[in-house]
């Protein structure tokens, strides 16, 4: 099983709301502010969406935003569109030993 | 940028295979590239990590991988390579070779040692360990 806990699927409207959360330990995202989502479509390799919490790359919709409160951190997509159907990584530095750990991933389902 | 993995195939346990990821539309020599893995039983797992040169070429590898996978890089191809000695049949998945993701200041960028995120990702090749 993966080190980070994310709930297996989450779904929603067209222009709706979805979070989907991420919850480590002390070791991982509770210690560092450094966790970063994925996005990833079939048969296609994933897509930095958040790094640093809540930072977003060049090029990624302002719809997508990230946040952080003690052990659980949280992917928010707003206004849902059709091609956010995907799954979602989360992942976090988890110290020298173990570099990152990665979540098993949400499948988003846009209704 | 853009990264093409190939090399991926049937290999018997025991057995080796290398895999190649090229790069394009950015400066391979800079960059800090690393090798992902993806099963459907554990998800992501981070395989290893190569700096550029100039910031001295060293390798970090995960556990499961140590002491079987080498990750090397010929920046005159652009090209950076995953060595797998040793095969099991847990080995079996989709690998993805990636590039580091620079932390940025106003004035400049520069990698970390640790952890950051990974950037741009190829499609992957898929290695099957089995008999």
């Amino acid at each position: 099983q993966s080190a980070l806990t994310q709930p297996p699927s989450a779904s929603g409207s067209p222009g709706q709301s979805v979070t989907i959360s991420c919850t480590g330990t002390s070791s991982d995202v509770g210690s560092y502010n450094y966790v970063s989502w994925y996005q990833q479509h079939p048969g296609k390799g994933p897509k930095l969406m958040i790094f640093e919490v809540s930072k977003r790359p060049s090029g990624v919709p302002d719809r997508f935003s990230g946040s952080k409160s003690g052990n659980t951190a949280s992917l928010t997509v707003s206004g849902l569109q059709a091609e956010d159907e995907a799954n979602y990584y989360c992942s976090s530095y988890a110290g020298s030993n173990d570099y990152v750990v990665f979540g098993g991933g949400t499948k988003l389902t846009v209704l | 940028g853009q990264l093409v993995e190939s090399g991926g195939g049937l290999v018997e346990p025991g057995g080796s295979r290398r895999l190649s990821c090229e790069g394009s539309g950015f400066t391979f020599s800079t960059a800090w590239m690393s090798w992902v893995r993806q099963t459907p039983g554990k998800g992501l797992e981070w395989i290893g990590r190569i700096k550029s040169k100039a910031d001295g070429g060293t390798t970090d590898y995960g556990a499961p991988v140590r002491g079987r996978f080498t990750i090397s890089r010929d920046d005159s191809k652009n090209t950076l390579y995953l060595q797998m000695n040793s095969l099991k049949t847990e080995d079996t998945a989709v690998y993805y070779c990636t590039t580091d993701l620079p932390y940025c200041s106003r004035t400049t960028c520069y990698f970390l040692d640790f952890y950051y995120g990974m950037d741009v990702w190829g499609q992957g090749t898929t290695v099957t360990v089995s008999s």
